[in-house]
């Protein structure tokens, strides 16, 4: 397995267009999350799913963007209409289901995806 | 929230300095603590982590020791390179929520 992987590494995009990122888990991970980085600021949680489900969604993550994970696999994240203010890198990340007893549940991030939006 | 606290930067050293990295949270429950580096134009490395208090974790000269009575886990290194250079992430993982929540971060520079 060749850990977390995202694409585009890189994107720019003229406002009011629509993107969508893409991000490919360790296979045996249930877990997959997408975070925002911006400038000179830790990441942000946006959403995480288990399996195909979407369980928890940031306020950070407004009507124009949606996430899926359609078959427990890779999970896609979509902005439309994108504003200026959506630059950032958006980092994907997975682990396994926390459970009592289970150390390992470390999150692996991608690479991420720098968006750039002019 | 459960949330965590790091110094700010940047820092600016030279080589085979010694470093500290201050990291404070607020928790309830039984969080794991852990630190995350971020070489330029690179994703998200786990450097090191600790489950539970008194855990020291270590990772390429770095430790960092689970302090429950200090709130603390401070990341240190005798000895810095230049390839040490990078943006130094501290993270909490909450055992309520079961999410990552990270500091804002702190550029560290190591000159030749």
């Amino acid at each position: 397995d060749t850990g977390v992987s995202q694409d585009p590494r890189h994107k720019i995009t003229k406002r009011g267009q629509n993107v969508t990122f893409r991000c490919d888990p360790i296979s045996e991970h249930n877990r997959l999350y997408w975070y925002r980085q911006t400038l000179g600021q830790g990441p942000e949680f946006l959403t995480y799913f288990q399996n195909e489900a979407q369980l928890e969604k940031s306020r950070l993550l407004s009507d124009r963007f949606s996430a899926e994970r359609p078959k427990g696999s890779f999970s896609t994240l979509e902005i439309q209409r994108t504003e200026q203010g959506d630059s950032a890198m958006y980092l994907c990340a997975s682990s396994l289901i926390p459970s009592r007893g289970r150390t390992n549940y470390g999150y692996t991030f991608g690479s991420g995806t720098r968006l750039t939006v002019v | 929230g459960d949330s965590v606290t790091q110094m700010e930067g940047p820092v600016t050293l030279s080589e085979e300095a010694f470093l500290t990295i201050n990291c404070t949270y607020t928790a309830t429950g039984y969080p794991s603590l852990f630190w995350y580096v971020q070489y330029p134009g690179e994703g998200l490395q786990l450097l090191l982590k600790a489950t539970k208090a008194d855990d020291k974790g270590s990772n390429k000269g770095f430790e960092a020791t689970y302090r429950k009575e200090t709130t603390s886990f401070h990341l240190e290194k005798g000895s810095v390179q230049v390839s040490d250079s990078a943006v130094y992430f501290c993270a909490l993982w909450s055992s309520n929520d079961y999410k990552l929540s990270f500091g804002a971060g702190t550029t560290v520079t190591v000159r030749a």
